[in-house]
């Protein structure tokens, strides 16, 4: 596709299921962003991929989330033993890598409810 | 902790307004500043990436300036429009990634 994809697009799920998000990027971009939106706060950042590396996973809140892009391209976003307060819309951008000169190209999000 | 602050949080303006808003951020070290728009079911799409101190960039009705010395950026829309309704984010790009503001959500009444 031409943009970044983006699955599900909505999540519902029980307290302590472990949950998956995928982001597949625009084709050709090496960096990969994860950002998380709560209601009525801007996108916080998780964790960003160059390549299939990890550059900087500083703003994963706990260990119960972790991220992969194991070929370089598509990533998977895993939670853990979801809880109520993981709620949110996780956001997948993309970039050509150029470092902040590049506009990043975001997915629609994954709507993600904890009940 | 960097925090770059955005405001007004919301405005609400008829068809026809010009308005503006502002993002702060901390003036050392900058490299750049990003602006996205964010329509309700839709994603983020960038408006500007802007990296030298009194910049101005233009895009249709749409205008941003920047002041790195001071760290602050402006955004202006002329002549509002119910289209331009979203929330604008400006994001300070910081060591490889983008750290966000918390928006100012535009709602433009017919």
């Amino acid at each position: 596709g031409a943009g970044v994809s983006q699955t599900p697009s909505n999540k519902v799920t029980e307290k302590g299921k472990y949950v998956e998000l995928r982001c597949d990027p625009i084709s050709g971009h090496t960096a990969l962003y994860w950002y998380r939106q709560s209601l009525g706060q801007g996108p916080e950042f998780l964790i960003y991929f160059q390549g299939t590396g990890a550059a900087d996973d500083s703003g994963l809140p706990n260990d119960r989330f972790f991220a992969v892009r194991p070929e370089g391209s598509v990533s998977t976003l895993k939670i853990q033993r979801t809880e109520r307060g993981d709620s949110a819309v996780y956001l997948c951008a993309s970039s050509l890598g150029t470092g902040g000169l590049g506009e990043l190209f975001f997915g629609e999000g994954s709507r993600l409810t904890v009940l | 902790i960097l925090n770059v602050e955005q405001s007004p949080q919301s405005l609400h303006v008829q068809e026809g307004d010009s308005t503006n808003f502002t993002c702060s951020f901390p003036s050392s070290n900058f490299y750049a500043l990003h602006w996205y728009r964010w329509e309700t079911a839709k994603s983020p799409e960038a408006l500007f990436v802007m990296t030298l101190n009194g910049d101005e960039k233009k895009k249709g009705r749409i205008s941003a300036t920047l002041n790195t010395k001071e760290g602050y950026s402006y955004l202006y829309i002329k002549g509002s429009q119910p289209e331009d309704s979203a929330t604008y984010l400006c994001a300070l790009y910081v060591e490889g990634k983008l750290i966000f503001g918390q928006g100012t959500e535009l709602s433009v009444k017919p």
